[in-house]
């Protein structure tokens, strides 16, 4: 069955590091995002890519977090340097080309900053 | 307002019994809505799609969208301990793919 594939799962760091995070999108799937989710609300979009191409940025605060998707497939997510108040989920979803927009998540990564 | 609103819970029900999750939401969402089920720590899983006025039913699930009203809701039938999680209602926005969420409904099945 195909999958979102996330790593790494779990990530502690200090704050004032740097992390990084990796999504593989399920095969085919041109249209990929990051959603940011604190506990207790919902998801909230921090970037949306359409191939190679960011879509939406409006959210990502650019002054620490920067994303990348450079062939069209595969992405990055960056946190330079990181806050007490990054911790939360960080979610990857894509979605295919049916016009429905279905988006899957992958499984997510726990960022807990210290 | 936000774009999508849901009551946070809990939502408790007997199990056997149908549970009804209710989503409200602004003119800023568009008429594609979803909802996903998320377990503790887990992430959040599609379950159901609908995209025009009326019933879509899946197996024990079944989404209703009113546009007039600007409410959709989710009824599941027959619920069942392995039902207890948070229910995320979204939307689509109208300038884009990206969907906007609610906060969740807490469900709590009991035996």
């Amino acid at each position: 069955e195909a999958e979102v594939a996330q790593s790494p799962r779990y990530k502690i760091t200090e704050k004032s590091q740097a992390v990084a995070f990796w999504c593989d999108p399920i095969s085919g799937h041109a249209t990929l995002y990051w959603y940011r989710q604190i506990l207790g609300q919902g998801p909230e979009l921090l970037v949306q890519f359409q191939d190679e191409s960011v879509v939406d940025d409006s959210q990502l605060p650019k002054d620490r977090f920067s994303a990348e998707r450079l062939k069209g497939v595969d992405s990055t997510l960056k946190i330079q340097p990181a806050e007490l108040g990054d911790s939360a989920m960080y979610l990857c979803a894509t979605s295919g080309t049916s016009g429905n927009n279905e988006q899957f998540f992958g499984p997510g990564t726990r960022l807990t900053v210290l | 307002q936000k774009e999508v609103e849901q009551n946070s819970g809990p939502l408790s029900v007997p199990e056997g019994a149908i549970a009804s999750l209710n989503c409200t939401y602004s003119d800023r969402v568009s008429q594609s809505f979803f909802w996903y089920r998320q377990y503790s720590g887990k992430s959040p899983e599609l379950i159901m799609s609908i995209y025009s006025n009326g019933d879509k039913e899946d197996g024990r699930f079944t989404a209703q969208l009113n546009k007039a009203s600007q409410y959709v809701s989710l009824l599941i039938r027959d619920s069942q301990p392995s039902d207890s999680a948070t229910y995320l209602c979204a939307g689509k926005t109208n300038s884009g793919y990206a969907l906007n969420f609610g906060k969740g409904t807490s469900l709590l099945v009991t035996p």
